[in-house]
């Protein structure tokens, strides 16, 4: 049982540069999140689904795109990366929309820079 | 965007100390609160979810409280080891904010041997 699994660990991209962050976990859980974290900032909710086929915006989505392939998967694309996404990205699921109280359970973090 | 704050940002302690610090949040339309510990290089984990108002929460030396009329909690660590020294988060959940947990920047607590 992995939990939560992200790949790549670490990404160098240049300005402009596209890539797409994987995410899966093997919990059954219904609900998926991208975070961002920031230097001296809490976690920042980009873009979360709350069940297999629904997609909806966090706080900070400008500059992001998702997927929810299946119940397991959620993946984060950047279309043209911006040295202002330089940050460690995380995902989380939870067995359903955090609405029921359930924690969240979260992956060991990219770390992206952007140059 | 809602307004969640932890204090203080950083607390350096002795072992065997006990501590103590807040997360505030907006006292309205409250659902849930969560705590997570964050060890530097490891993932966040979930160490209490908070629903009721007056709800306590322990784990081994670490309890929870929860006053959601006047719009805080604070986290107990009672003998401060070592191994304690992590980043508490607190996220606020919010029936307005279905779906969507806000996090405080967190609490980074270094206990000295």
């Amino acid at each position: 049982n992995a939990g939560v699994t992200q790949t790549p660990k670490f990404q160098v991209l240049k300005t402009g540069q596209s890539m797409t962050l994987q995410c899966a976990q093997d919990m059954n859980h219904n609900s998926m999140y991208w975070y961002r974290q920031d230097p001296g900032m809490g976690l920042r909710l980009i873009y979360y689904s709350a069940s297999e086929g629904t997609t909806d915006k966090g706080e900070v989505p400008n500059g992001y795109n998702v997927s929810r392939l299946n119940k397991r998967e959620f993946s984060l694309r950047l279309e043209s990366a911006a040295p202002s996404q330089t940050s460690v990205y995380f995902c989380a699921s939870s067995e359903n929309l955090i609405l029921r109280g359930d924690e969240q359970y979260f992956g060991p973090g990219t770390r992206l820079t952007v140059t | 965007i809602l307004n969640v704050e932890q204090s203080p940002q950083s607390l350096h302690v002795q072992e065997g100390d006990s501590t103590n610090f807040t997360c505030s949040f907006p006292s309205s339309n409250f659902y849930a609160l969560h705590w997570y510990r964050w060890e530097t290089a490891k993932s966040p984990e979930a160490l209490f979810v908070m629903t009721l108002n007056g709800d306590e929460k322990k784990k081994g030396r670490i309890s929870a409280t929860l006053n959601t009329k006047e719009g805080y909690s604070y986290l107990y660590i009672k003998g401060s080891q070592p191994e304690d020294s992590a980043t508490y988060l607190c996220a606020f959940i919010s029936w307005t904010n279905a779906g969507k947990s806000t996090f405080g920047d967190g609490t980074t607590l270094t206990v000295k041997p």
